[in-house]
Order: C-alpha cells, then sequence, then structure tokens
C-alpha cells in the first residue's frame, strides 16, 4: 500500500481481555517496528522485526505482549489479559532496510482499557 | 547502551522567538540522528535527518560529536511549529531508539 496501515484506529477493552492490533507495512519494507506511545512516557520501543531473522523483542514489557509477523508483511501485536496500564497509542512503522532511512509510521491504534 | 535524551518535556515560546529543542544521545559507533515531528491529529512524520544537513521548515540540527547532542533550532518560531518533537538515533546492531519527546509550544 501507499503507507503503514493499522487497524482498527480505536479500541476499547474490558480489563482483562485479550486484543490483536494489526499493522500492514509499506510493501517491500522488510523492517517492522512497535511502538508505544503514552503521556509522560514518549515512544517506548516494544518489538522489532528484520526480514527472516529473529525478532528483537527486547522491549516487551511483559508476557502478555507478544507480537508476529506473517510471510514478512503484516504483523499482529497481541496483548493478553489487559491490565488498565496498558492504555496507549499503539504505533507501527517500517522501513525498507531497517535503520532509520525511509522510516514511515501508522496512524496508530488508541487502546483503552476499561 | 543506546540512548537518546530530551530534557525538556515542555518547551514554551512567544511568536517570533527563537528556539531550540535538545538531544543528546549515547553511542560509541557512528550515529545517524533524525528528529521526527508529531502535529495535533496527525501520524508521526520524518523532519530532518543529519546527514542531509537540509533546513526544514525553517528548522535546522548539526550533528556535535564532541557534545554528544543534535538540537534542533529554528531562529524565529511561529504557531503552527506548536507540535510534539522527538529525537531519534539509529546505528549498528540495534533497533532505531527515540527520546521521550519534547511539546513545543508557540504562544501568539
Amino acid at each position: 500500500g501507499a503507507g503503514v496501515s493499522q487497524s482498527p484506529s480505536n479500541k476499547v477493552t474490558e480489563k482483562g481481555k485479550d486484543v490483536e492490533l494489526r499493522c500492514d507495512p509499506i510493501s517491500g519494507h522488510t523492517a517492522l517496528y512497535w511502538y508505544r506511545q503514552s503521556l509522560g512516557q514518549g515512544l517506548e520501543f516494544l518489538i522489532y522485526f528484520q526480514g527472516n531473522s529473529a525478532p528483537d523483542k527486547s522491549g516487551l514489557p511483559s508476557d502478555r505482549f507478544s507480537a508476529e509477523r506473517t510471510g514478512g508483511s503484516v504483523s499482529t501485536l497481541t496483548i493478553q489479559r489487559t491490565q488498565q496500564e496498558d492504555s496507549a497509542v499503539y504505533l507501527c512503522a517500517s522501513s525498507p532496510t531497517g535503520g532509520g532511512y525511509g522510516y514511515t509510521f501508522g496512524s496508530g491504534t488508541r487502546l483503552t482499557v476499561v | 547502551a543506546q540512548r537518546v535524551t530530551q530534557p525538556e518535556k515542555l518547551l514554551s515560546v512567544f511568536k517570533g522567538a527563537p528556539v531550540e529543542l535538545k538531544c543528546n544521545y549515547s553511542y560509541s559507533g557512528s550515529p545517524e540522528l533524525f528528529w521526527y515531528v508529531q502535529y495535533s491529529r496527525q501520524r508521526l512524520q520524518l523532519l530532518l535527518r543529519h546527514i542531509s544537513r537540509e533546513s526544514i521548515k525553517g528548522f535546522t540540527a548539526d550533528l556535535n560529536k564532541g557534545e554528544t547532542s543534535f538540537h534542533l533550532k529554528k531562529p524565529f518560531a511561529q504557531e503552527e511549529d506548536s507540535a510534539m518533537y522527538y529525537c531519534a538515533l539509529s546505528g549498528q546492531g540495534f533497533s532505531f531508539i527515540f527520546g521521550k519527546g519534547t511539546r513545543l509550544l508557540v504562544k501568539p
């Protein structure tokens, strides 16, 4: 596609439920990143996929968070047993080869846990 | 460890005043530094990168390796510059990392 697409744009869920957030990167971009954006915390790195390499999961805050990327394209971020502190905007970005060039963000998914 | 520090959470200036948003980094290799901007209700977008040595919307940023800084500057701030600004670092062996951001408010 023309840009990085994320869905849903907004998600309200009850505490304890599982949620799935989707990211469709720019076609041909091998690198895909997930970030969490919340007030006072700025952009928090979550996970990084690069081609067929094992993902860098060093930013995932707990084992309730997981992500996968199927076929080197679409990625899904899953949060299990959501907590109120998970409320944030979840941003996805992709780039052609990793690193900073051509790095493009999606518009994000605003997650609210009630 | 690699780190990007933006010491100011909020910077408030009057229209026409000079503005400098600070960014310091920690990285032992050859860094690539970027500034990203997020205007209200818009997605995060690239403002400028050090390697291009360009001026975008009147903003410039110079990489100072001695001081490990990449401060963003504009001589005369405009109200439309009000936004969230993020400094970012890219390098060998790690993913793209961002500072916590500085909110710039330009008052009329």
